[in-house]
């Protein structure tokens, strides 16, 4: 099945800068999403992105499916942007989860 | 309803016993996915229903586990003389059809003594 690994696994960032999260997959995928996990473990849908390029305020994400790699970009952060940040990916069965990258935005 | 529901948030029960843990899909989502998340882990596959095909059981880890979706709807994932190693975060998620954007619900807290 296929494998998902995410980068760094951990993130300590001062508020107002920016950060990049990786993604790498083994296969190809039909679906793609990025998720943040809230202190409180509600999952939130950041990003529903099989390929190309979305945005959503400070937030942005890129898949680039040929290279079977997906990024998310955190803009200006915030101490609420602290948490996990999940990335999935669906080929052939149900999400395969990444173990997540752990920001902590300090003030 | 807006979002994906599950009861109960939390539960706790003691090693041998049963439980049983609901999840109300988002209305008019075919699919209907559960994942289990252990303390500090990612989260892992358990089963999924699409409409009225059989569902996936793949990701079970035991005979002790098993689910049902009634009407289409509603799903009840149970687990038969629990172990203390099921203790996790079990969640539940729907999209539109398979495939497509999943949901998910907040979640309930199983601990088991």
């Amino acid at each position: 099945g296929i494998q998902v690994e995410q980068s760094p696994p951990d993130l300590i960032l001062q508020e107002g800068a920016n950060s990049t999260l990786r993604c790498n997959f083994s296969d190809s995928v039909n679906n793609l999403q990025w998720f943040h996990q809230n202190p409180w473990g509600q999952l939130i849908n950041l990003f529903y992105i099989p390929s190309g390029t979305k945005q959503n305020g400070r937030l942005s994400a890129t898949t680039v499916a040929t290279e079977r790699y997906s990024l998310l970009y955190i803009s200006s952060s915030q101490t609420t942007d602290s948490g996990v940040y999940f990335c999935a990916a669906l080929g052939n069965t149900p999400l395969v989860f990444g173990k997540g990258t752990r920001l902590s935005v300090i003030a | 309803g807006a979002g994906v529901s599950q009861s109960p948030s939390n539960k706790v029960t003691e090693k041998g016993k049963d439980v049983e843990l609901r999840c109300d899909p988002i209305s008019g989502h075919t699919a209907l996915y559960w994942y289990r998340q252990s303390l500090g882990q990612g989260l892992e596959f358990l089963i999924y229903f699409q409409g009225n095909s059989a569902p996936d059981k793949s990701g079970l880890p035991s005979d002790r586990f098993s689910a049902e979706r009634t009407g289409g709807s509603v799903s009840t994932l149970t687990i038969q003389r629990t172990q203390q190693e099921d203790s996790a975060v079990y969640l539940c998620a729907s999209s539109r059809v398979l495939g497509n954007e999943q949901f998910f619900g907040p979640g309930t807290r199983l601990t088991v003594l």
